[in-house]
């Protein structure tokens, strides 16, 4: 069973700019949820995508935004960057929406804004 | 963001003693997730609880879901240097679109 993979591993932007983070989801899963992680804290939610609609969000501005596709594998898109957007951006499946589901996450893409 | 309070915030133990760290919530959770994380990783799922009340295993490890509803603790048995990482529990509520509220993490140093 493959697990959750994400890339890249690593990103360097400056500030204004634009990023893409991919998320391929574990095998038999079909609900993605993003998280950002600031040094020290714990996960923060940001969105969550299911049958390829966005199915509850954060307190997230709207230069956040998603997509899922057919296959599961989702992608986070962040425009004009901030440097507080700097952190380790997660991304979890799980096997349905809702409660009672467990979440598995991949190992994250660490963005760095400067 | 909304987060979970959990303690404490860290620890540092000798090998083989037990480990107890805890959450707390203002708000009503269905599911308690317990997770740990490793420097430069993702968090890895330990244990999963789904009705008040309940205590689950997995190993050296015990969790349980609270009475109320509202909190959660984790117990590590005979720590050993490989526990060493940050712990994290996670709530789920109902109406909440699958999103999963954290606390702030109790790191684990373990002296062998």
């Amino acid at each position: 069973e493959t697990g959750v993979t994400q890339s890249p591993t690593h990103l360097i932007k400056t500030r204004g700019q634009q990023v893409t983070l991919r998320c391929s989801s574990q095998s038999g899963h079909n609900t993605v949820s993003w998280y950002q992680q600031a040094l020290g804290q714990g996960p923060q939610f940001i969105f969550q995508y299911y049958r390829e609609e966005e199915n509850g969000r954060g307190n997230f501005p709207p230069r956040f935004s998603g997509l899922q596709f057919p296959n599961y594998s989702s992608e986070l898109n962040v425009n004009a960057l901030e440097l507080d957007d700097s952190a380790l951006y997660l991304c979890a499946s799980s096997r349905g929406q809702g409660t009672y589901t467990e979440q598995f996450f991949g190992p994250g893409t660490r963005l760095t804004v400067l | 963001g909304q987060q979970l309070n959990q303690s404490p915030q860290s620890m540092f133990i000798q090998e083989g003693e037990d480990v107890s760290m805890n959450c707390t919530s203002s708000s009503i959770f269905n599911t308690w997730l317990w997770y740990k994380q490793d420097p430069g990783e993702g968090p890895v799922l330990l244990i999963a609880l789904y009705k008040a009340g309940e205590l689950t295993s997995n190993g050296r490890l015990t969790a349980q879901f609270g009475i109320t509803r509202k909190d959660s603790f984790l117990n590590i048995s005979a720590s050993i240097p490989s526990d060493v990482g940050i712990y994290f529990c996670a709530g789920q509520g109902s109406n909440q679109g699958g999103k999963l509220i954290f606390g702030q993490g109790t790191e684990l140093s373990v002296k062998p």
